[in-house]
C-alpha cells in the first residue's frame, strides 16, 4: 500500500512571501499525483495533477504552480502569496486510477 | 459536467443506531467511487472503493453500495459508535477524465452521541 508524506503540518506566512509545500510517496511507482485545496467548510478543489515526471496539468487559474522533479515527489509553490491562498492543502496519490491515498495535509494561513 | 451531492449535510444519531449516508452523481460514466472519512483538521482516510462494475463493498461495520444507472451510492454504518464521528466524503473518478481526477461531494458531518 502507498503512504503519503506531506509537510509542514501548519504554516503561517505573510502576504507576498514565497511558498513551497512538498509531498513524497512511498510504496508505489509511477503514481498519479494530485494537489487539492480545502477551503472553509468541506469542499475539495483539485488544483494540479501529474501523470508523470515533469507533466503537470492545472485545473484552475491561480497564484500557485506545481512541479514533479522525481517520480514520487510533488511540490506546490507560489512566488508571492495572497490572502486568498489560505486553506488546507492535501496531496494525494493513485496507482493506475484505482485507490487514492491522501496525505495528512498542510494548514496554510496567509496573514 | 459531473456533480456529486451528499445528503444530509449533517447528521446526529445516538450510539448504537444504524445509519445511511447518501451520495448522488449526475453522470453515470464513472470509473470508480470512493468513500472517505475526514476527522477535523486531518487528511482523508479511504474507507471503501467500489469499481464501476461492482455493486457493493464491505469492511467491518461499513457497507457501500453503488447503483450506477440511477447515479446513487449509499454508505451504511452498522451499530454506530462515538468514534465514528467525522465528516464522510464520497468522490467519483470518470472514465473520460484524463489523469483520473476525483470529483468530491460536500460531505456529511456525522455526530454519534454516547
Amino acid at each position: 500500500s502507498q503512504t503519503i508524506h506531506q509537510w509542514p503540518a501548519t504554516l503561517v506566512q505573510p502576504v507576498g512571501s514565497p511558498l513551497s509545500l512538498e509531498c513524497t510517496v512511498e510504496g508505489t511507482s509511477n503514481p498519479n499525483l494530485y494537489w487539492y485545496r480545502q477551503a472553509a467548510g468541506r469542499g475539495l478543489q483539485l488544483l494540479f495533477y501529474s501523470v508523470g515526471i515533469g507533466q503537470i496539468s492545472s485545473e484552475v487559474p491561480q497564484n500557485l504552480s506545481a512541479s514533479r522533479p522525481q517520480d514520487r515527489q510533488f511540490i506546490l509553490s507560489s512566488k508571492k502569496l495572497l490572502l486568498s491562498d489560505s486553506g488546507f492543502y492535501l496531496c494525494a496519490a493513485a496507482g493506475g486510477y484505482i485507490e487514492y491515498t491522501f496525505g495528512s495535509g498542510t494548514r496554510l494561513t496567509v496573514v | 459536467k459531473q456533480e456529486v451531492t451528499q445528503i444530509p449535510a449533517a447528521l446526529s444519531v445516538p450510539e448504537g443506531e444504524n445509519l445511511v449516508l447518501n451520495c448522488s452523481f449526475t453522470d453515470s460514466a464513472i470509473y470508480n467511487l470512493q468513500w472517505f472519512r475526514q476527522d477535523p483538521g486531518k487528511g482523508l482516510t479511504s474507507l471503501l472503493l467500489i469499481q464501476s462494475s461492482q455493486r457493493e463493498q464491505t469492511s467491518g461495520r461499513l457497507n457501500a453500495s453503488l447503483d450506477k444507472s440511477s447515479g446513487r451510492s449509499t454508505l451504511y454504518i452498522a451499530a454506530s459508535q462515538p468514534g465514528d464521528s467525522a465528516t464522510y466524503l464520497c468522490a467519483v473518478s470518470m472514465i473520460y477524465n484524463q489523469g483520473g481526477k476525483l470529483i468530491f461531494g460536500q460531505g456529511t458531518e456525522l455526530s454519534v452521541k454516547p
